[in-house]
Parts: structure tokens; sequence; C-alpha cells
């Protein structure tokens, strides 16, 4: 069974940097699924960060692209968001999850994210 | 971007009744859609992918129907356990886009 578990820092100053880290256990992130980062804003919805591949391919959201950047570390089985120039507006829950076939059929617990002086 | 739009955004019903939730998509996606359950404190999780396939391990009281920009999800006896957000979200294309949700209440 694959699991997924988010860590980094709950709460990051405002102009600083994002930086959250997934590892995935009971399987290999070599495998055909598409890595994501989703958040959810305190009472909103869910927003699609950008989903990275194994291989490194990424896709980011238009409307974030200019301060995101994901990686994979093949050793540690594990995938990371950096989300640089943060406001009050990215206080949010950070999911990440995986996608097969378009549909997002694994997450992680998700963590809290405040972005706070 | 391909917009989701849920309706309606918040819902009262009882243990028994037959719910319906709307989704519509700003232009025609096929059956590029899939529906997840959310409760609160908790991660979604898939219910229906491809518009009306059911999740191994999802309830068949749940079901999904519709193509192209118009879509629905059916909870056709409402119990306890369902009492959450649901939300859909469109798999036809990048960016990769929800709708608002849609919060089923007592």
């Amino acid at each position: 069974q694959v699991l997924l578990q988010e860590s980094g820092p709950g709460l990051v100053k405002p102009s600083g940097t994002l930086s959250l880290t997934c590892a995935v256990s009971g399987g290999s992130i070599s495998s055909s699924n598409w890595w994501t980062w989703v958040r959810q804003p305190p009472g909103k919805g869910l927003e699609w960060i950008g989903e990275i591949y194994h291989s490194g391919s990424t896709d980011y959201s238009p409307s974030l692209k200019s301060r995101v950047t994901m990686s994979v570390d093949k050793s540690k089985n594990q995938f990371s968001l950096k989300l640089t120039s943060v406001t009050a507006a990215d206080t949010a829950v950070y999911y990440c999850a995986s996608i097969h076939g378009g549909v997002f059929d694994l997450w992680g617990q998700g963590t809290v994210v405040t972005v706070s002086s | 971007d391909i917009q989701m739009t849920q309706s309606p955004s918040s819902l009262s019903a009882s243990v028994g009744d037959r719910v319906t939730i709307t989704c519509r998509a700003s232009q025609s996606i096929g059956n590029y859609l899939n529906w997840y359950q959310q409760k609160p404190g908790k991660a979604p999780k898939v219910l229906i992918f491809a518009a009306s396939s059911l999740q191994s391990g999802v309830p068949s009281r749940f079901s999904g129907s519709g193509s192209g920009t118009d879509f629905t999800l059916t909870i056709s006896s409402l119990q306890p356990e369902d009492f959450a957000t649901y939300c859909c979200q469109q798999s036809y294309g990048i960016p990769r886009t929800f709708g608002q949700g849609t919060k089923v209440e007592i």
C-alpha cells in the first residue's frame, strides 16, 4: 500500500520561501504516476499547484508558475515543493498526492502552512 | 483554463434522501470528470472517475453521469457517513481544476 507523508515548516514569514517534502512509502516514485501538490486555503476549495514526473518533467499552475519549483529525489523516494515570495494568501493546507490517469488517487494527510511574521 | 462550477454550494438533507450535485465545465471535457468526497480535517477521497466509473471500495449508492459540459453525482440513499463536501475535477487538460465544492449537511 502506497502512502504519502508531507513534512516541512508550519510557519513561514512573509516574503520567505515555503519548502515542503512528500515522502513516498510502499511504492516507487519511479512508477507511472505523476506526483502533485494541491492546496486548500481555510474554508475554500482545492487548488492544483503543479505536478512532476520521476523524469523531472513538470507542469505548474499558470497563476503560481513564477514562484513554484518542484523536484524529485529518487534516492530518497520523495518529491518536493518550493514556493517563493509567500504572502498571507499562501496560507493553506498543503497536500501531496499521486495522479494516475488524471485522477488524484492517493493523498497525503495534509500539512498546515501559515504565512505570518 | 477550464472552469468548473458546482451547484448547489451547499444543501441540507436527511438520512435516506436521494441527493444530486451538478458540475458544469466551461468547455467540453468529454468524460474526463472525477468526483471526490472530503470530510473535515481529512484529505479528499476519489469516488467516481471518468464521469461514471465507481472507484474500488466506494459504495454503490454513489453514481456519476454526464459528458461534455454537464455532470451529476448522485447519492441514492444518504447515509450518516456521507455528510461531507463533494467536489468535481476535470482531467481533460492542464491546468487541472476543481469545482468549488458542495457541502452536504443535515
